[in-house]
């Protein structure tokens, strides 16, 4: 079963500021199946990005996703306030799917 | 529009049974190349995976709670249900279903939740 690590645990940054999340896997994943979510408060995960590096439908274009391999990263390159939440990666393979820990992007 | 709604008890007790129904719309269960997943996050936690079906019925399941899980779907009532045996109050949790493209495997759409506590 592929492990998925992301890091840091917790990003403190002002609205404005470029976010990088990273991901890595314990063994190589298909780009194409590596995907990342947003999750808020008391809410359901939402999709952003899928394949690595594609977004979702009606994602903004300040999100976006790239990596290969075993490291893989979400970039949002200007933190509006709703960006603030907690980011999940995801992966595919060998039938069984995984998620990363998780890293939550708070207000500085 | 694609929806799923899940639905099931809020409350078990430890060794019963848990079964959860997922109703959906907007896609089809019987062809297409979509399937429905199993996910949930224990209180603060992360998200973990748990099962998922697709069209053509194909199965999978977490490797760590397989023994316990069953999953299956009835098309003419638009519904995935998953079981979950001799539960557990670490299995305390808010159980999401959301879609997922066959030989894509990422969830684009999904369910609200629904939070299940196991306690005596």
């Amino acid at each position: 079963e592929i492990v998925l690590t992301q890091s840091p645990g917790t990003l403190s940054l002002f609205p404005g500021e470029r976010a990088t999340l990273s991901c890595r896997a314990s063994q190589s994943v298909s780009s194409s199946y590596l995907a990342w979510y947003q999750q808020k408060p008391g809410q359901a995960p939402r999709l952003l990005i899928y394949g690595a590096s594609s977004r979702a439908t009606g994602i903004p274009d300040r999100f976006s996703g790239s990596g290969s391999g075993t490291d893989f990263t979400l970039t949002i390159s200007r933190l509006e306030p709703e960006d603030f939440a907690v980011y999940y990666c995801q992966q595919f393979g060998s039938s069984l799917l995984t998620f990363g820990g998780g890293t939550k992007v708070e207000i500085k | 529009q694609v929806t799923l709604k899940e639905s099931g008890p809020v409350l078990v007790k430890p060794t019963e049974t848990l079964t959860l129904t997922c109703t959906v719309s907007g896609f089809s269960l019987s062809n297409g190349r979509m399937g429905v997943s199993w996910i949930r996050q224990p209180p603060g936690k992360a998200l973990e995976w748990l099962a998922h079906i697709f069209s053509n019925d194909e199965k999978s399941y977490s490797t760590s709670l397989k023994s316990r899980l069953t999953i299956s779907k009835d098309t003419s009532k638009s519904q995935v249900v998953l079981s979950m045996t001799n539960m557990d109050p670490v299995d305390t949790a808010t159980y999401y279903c959301a879609r997922i493209g066959q030989y894509r495997y990422y969830m684009d759409v999904w369910g609200k939740g629904t939070t299940v506590t196991v306690s005596s």
